[in-house]
């Protein structure tokens, strides 16, 4: 199994900043994943990162919205850029070992 | 492409009953994996099973258990005797291993079951 930590848990931003969410995994996967969540909404993939190559978005996600790092086996972060309200989602990072797993979302809302 | 569909939005059950929950897929691979999982009102996703595509075995977990039809694309789960604790969100979800590598999964919309005292 893989367990995985998320900072902040949640945050209030503003309007036109920007936010980065940390992810650490207890131990070294080559895949790591960013999903979102809108409210009431079920989860969308933004993007695999994987460490020592760009991140992989998915249709509808840009890198200069949503910058992701991998700097190593172990952990992530996605920074969501230039926020707007409809950028209030839980973003969950999730890792694939012999299960995928997830973990606990940072709850982004944006005033 | 890709796709899980989970037609129930809300089931209302009374405690005690059963309730199951469709799940219907759609995939061009034959090898793919599919999953059930959990979200309770604090916001975590709570694996509960996965089967992969060249297992069609039903298979059951305590008051759990799920249906595998390849025939049919349909990968239903059944909570027996509900509880008050069931009522989350639960989203059945597809995964493929594409060609280029990686691993990619499509979720449900989720389905809630209402379980009423």
């Amino acid at each position: 199994s893989a367990v995985i930590s998320q900072k902040p848990s949640r945050d209030i931003c503003q309007r036109g900043t920007s936010l980065t969410i940390q992810c650490q995994v207890d131990s070294q996967v080559t895949m790591m994943f960013w999903y979102r969540q809108q409210p009431g909404q079920s989860l969308t993939l933004i993007a695999t990162a994987n460490q020592g190559s760009e991140a992989t978005y998915e249709s509808g996600f840009v890198i200069d919205k949503f910058p992701i790092s991998r700097p190593n086996l172990t952990f992530s972060t996605l920074t969501v850029s230039n926020m707007s309200p409809e950028d209030s989602s839980i973003y969950l990072c999730s890792v694939v070992t012999l299960e995928q797993f997830f973990g606990p979302g940072t709850r982004l809302t944006v005033l | 492409a890709q796709k899980v569909t989970q037609a129930q939005t809300e089931i209302s059950v009374v405690e005690k009953e059963d309730v199951t929950l469709d799940c219907v897929y759609e995939t061009r691979d034959t090898t793919y994996y599919l999953f059930w999982y959990k979200q309770p009102p604090s916001g975590e996703l709570v694996f509960l099973i996965r089967r992969n595509s060249f297992d069609e075995q039903n298979e059951i977990s305590g008051r759990y258990s799920w249906n595998f039809q390849k025939s049919t694309s349909s990968f239903n789960f059944t909570i027996t005797a509900s509880q008050v604790v069931d009522s989350a969100v639960y989203f059945c979800a597809l995964s493929e291993v594409p060609n280029t590598g990686g691993f990619k999964t499509i979720f449900g919309a989720g389905t809630r079951p209402f379980v009423k005292a």
